[in-house]
């Protein structure tokens, strides 16, 4: 089973911050938190990951809450491309990770 | 240009013959992993190697095999392939330190 929780579908408007929910309450101390996305049936695409702090890169934002149980991936200004299957993983360093059904985001003109 | 190869990318059988799906990388990664997607059930991870002649199971094992002999190969093994194993089949390999994980394109099996 996933470790992770992540509502099925989302919309968003172009343009606007898409921010995506993770709950992953049985985290472990030395499991980072990954995003990925798939468009259509391709292989995904690494997004972003963290352990403790805020992460940003060119592509989203990642805010972790202080006790970890929860995160949360920011798309600052989501573009029509940005339409895709987000999985939220946790795991550390590829060992039995687990992706769940995802959040399916649908960007909206 | 750094990339993960798969072959075929598509492929029909039949229950019993036996099948190999390759996996190659061109990044120098040690560590390498299955996974395969059924609808509505995400990605499962069948084996990982951590190095070459080093492998583990993953999630969901059952009716594969894997092998390691070299660091940039790693093939997927259906000895006697199922209609259960219908599936999109991904190959990835892992960076060292950062973890991030580059996907093949995949591998569509049907088993007839």
């Amino acid at each position: 089973d996933a470790k992770t929780t992540q509502p099925p579908s989302m919309d968003c408007a172009e343009g606007r911050a898409a921010n995506l929910p993770c709950n992953h309450s049985t985290i472990s101390g030395n499991e980072y938190v990954y995003w990925y996305r798939q468009i259509h049936s391709q292989g995904p695409q690494y997004i972003i990951h963290g352990l403790k702090n805020n992460e940003t890169n060119e592509m989203a934002s990642l805010i972790i809450t202080e006790d970890r149980k929860s995160s949360t991936l920011i798309l600052p200004h989501a573009t029509l491309r940005d339409t895709a299957v987000y999985y939220c993983i946790v795991g550390n360093y590829g060992q039995n990770f687990v992706f769940g059904p995802g959040t399916r985001l649908s960007v909206l003109p | 240009e750094a990339q993960v190869t798969q072959n075929p990318r598509y492929l029909i059988t039949v229950t019993g013959k036996k099948l190999t799906v390759t996996c190659s990388q061109n990044m120098n990664h040690e560590y390498m992993s299955w996974y395969r997607q059924d609808p509505g059930l995400g990605l499962r991870q069948i084996y990982y190697s951590m190095n070459v002649e080093v492998t583990d199971k993953g999630d969901v094992p059952e009716g594969y095999k894997v092998s390691r002999k070299e660091k940039r190969n790693f093939p997927l093994i259906l000895e006697s392939p199922s209609p259960n194993q219908t599936s999109l089949y991904f190959c990835a390999t892992i960076t060292s330190g950062r973890g991030e994980q580059f996907f093949g394109p995949g591998t569509r099996l049907t088993v007839l």
